[in-house]
């Protein structure tokens, strides 16, 4: 059965701090891919990153970074240095192949406080 | 032009109305979404079209009806909508299905009354 596991709700931080926000799956197939998304205010979700499950190496970009482990069905996603903008609800999803074809879940999202 | 739109961005109904939602894509994409967005649920996915054809529904109730007439455009047909289901409706679309990634509009916020 498909699950996305985002424990926090909400995080809480002071601008420049480093923040994790933890996703953890769970999937019966051996191919899938993992998503990060990030809803700001306006309320338009903005594709981060995608990665596919044979593909474990760790990505970086600027002040964002990801990492796939396997072992522990984890795709956690790091901001370094925060900021103010990075304020958001930022959702991980899973497709996996269902019967029928691909299928994608999303986790309940965590939601980013930012504070100046 | 920005990739994905949706109009209107906001729609107060009443229960006996009947309204549309409106996506449209610029991205070349092959396949589209609907999504609803509740303040108590996770993001629900409620239909997908791919090369115009609907591939899932996922057991949403036939007040919400959808119409892909090619795979630049989606809509969403509303009619006697209950309370309940006032949220944040989203389109979405994305190269092919699921395993790519989806590029998502500003969402429909609508209220039922």
């Amino acid at each position: 059965a498909q699950k996305v596991t985002q424990a926090q709700t909400e995080i809480s931080v002071v601008e420049k701090e480093d923040v994790t926000l933890d996703c953890v799956y769970e999937t019966r197939d051996t191919t899938y891919y993992l998503f990060w998304y990030k809803q700001p205010p306006s309320g338009e979700l903005v594709f981060l990153i995608r990665r596919n499950s044979f593909d474990e190496q760790n990505e970086i970009s600027g002040r964002y970074s990801w990492n796939f482990q396997k072992s522990t069905s984890s795709f956690n996603f790091t901001i370094t240095a925060s900021q103010v903008v990075d304020s958001a609800v930022y959702f991980c999803a899973l497709s996996d192949l269902m019967a029928g074809g691909f299928k994608t879940i999303f986790g309940a999202g965590t939601r980013l406080f930012v504070k100046a | 032009e920005t990739g994905v739109t949706q109009t209107p961005r906001h729609l107060v109904m009443g229960m006996t109305n009947k309204k549309s939602l409106k996506c449209e894509q610029h991205l070349g994409h092959n396949a589209m979404y609907w999504y609803k967005q509740s303040a108590k649920k996770p993001l629900e996915l409620m239909f997908v079209y791919n090369f115009k054809e609907q591939t899932e529904n996922n057991s949403v109730p036939s007040r919400f009806s959808p119409e892909c007439p090619n795979s630049s455009h989606l809509f969403l047909h509303l009619h006697t909508l209950q309370p309940e289901d006032s949220a944040l409706y989203l389109c979405a679309s994305s190269q092919r299905t699921h395993s790519y990634e989806q590029y998502f509009g500003p969402g429909t916020r609508l209220t039922v009354t």
